[in-house]
């Protein structure tokens, strides 16, 4: 079946600084999203991204379909950047096969 | 604009007991999905309704069942709780055939004791 692997599982940054989260998917992708999860639970779409590179504010995202992995880079972290972010493959008909989540701990 | 919304927030069951989740979907969407997210991992999928018909289902016993209704909005039911069934119950509505704008809840915590 599908499997998504994100890295790092957990990351501490001090506010300010940059990072670079990654999200390795076992087949080939037309549908990819990057999911924020906010301590509240409350999943937020991020970007839509099967393929290319997409830009909303500080946060962008690569995917390499070709190469089956997306990268997600937060610049200038803030304390409200901490949560959880998830990728997600889409798969079947319409559902998504998560991954584990990387665990973001934003220090002010 | 309405996004989707899920009730009740929070709930407390005991071992045994049954549970119903509901779920308003984002206007204009026709589409709903059920997520389980237990402690530390990513949400999985149970199953999907559309045109008020299972279309989908993932690796979840019989004990998880639901319903569409007209208006689109969707029920989650769970017979005979586990403790294991303790988690965060996530739906999420879409547009039929695209994951383009798919859009969570901000779902219901069940814990079963």
């Amino acid at each position: 079946g599908i499997q998504v692997e994100q890295s790092p599982p957990d990351l501490i940054l001090q506010e300010g600084a940059n990072s670079t989260l990654r999200c390795n998917f076992s087949d080939s992708v037309n549908n990819l999203q990057w999911f924020h999860q906010n301590p509240w639970g409350q999943l937020i779409n991020l970007f839509y991204i099967p393929s290319g590179t997409k830009q909303n504010g500080r946060l962008s995202a690569t995917t390499v379909a070709t190469e089956r992995y997306s990268l997600l880079y937060i610049s200038s972290s803030q304390t409200t950047d901490s949560g959880v972010y998830f990728c997600a493959q889409g798969g079947g008909f319409n559902k998504f096969y998560f991954g584990s989540g990387t665990k973001l701990n934003v220090k002010p | 604009d309405a996004g989707v919304t899920q009730s009740p927030t929070h709930l407390i069951k005991t071992r045994g007991q049954q549970v119903t989740l509901r779920c308003s979907p984002k206007s204009g969407h026709d589409t709903v999905s059920w997520y389980q997210q237990a402690l530390g991992q990513g949400p999985q999928f149970i199953f999907q309704y559309y045109e008020e018909e299972e279309r989908q289902r993932g690796n979840f016993p019989d004990r998880f069942s639901g319903h569409q209704f007209p208006n689109y909005s969707s029920e989650l039911n769970v017979n005979a709780l586990l403790l294991g069934d303790s988690a965060l119950y996530l739906c999420a509505s879409s547009l039929v055939y695209t994951l383009y704008g798919y859009t969570f809840g901000s779902g219901t915590r069940l814990t079963v004791v």
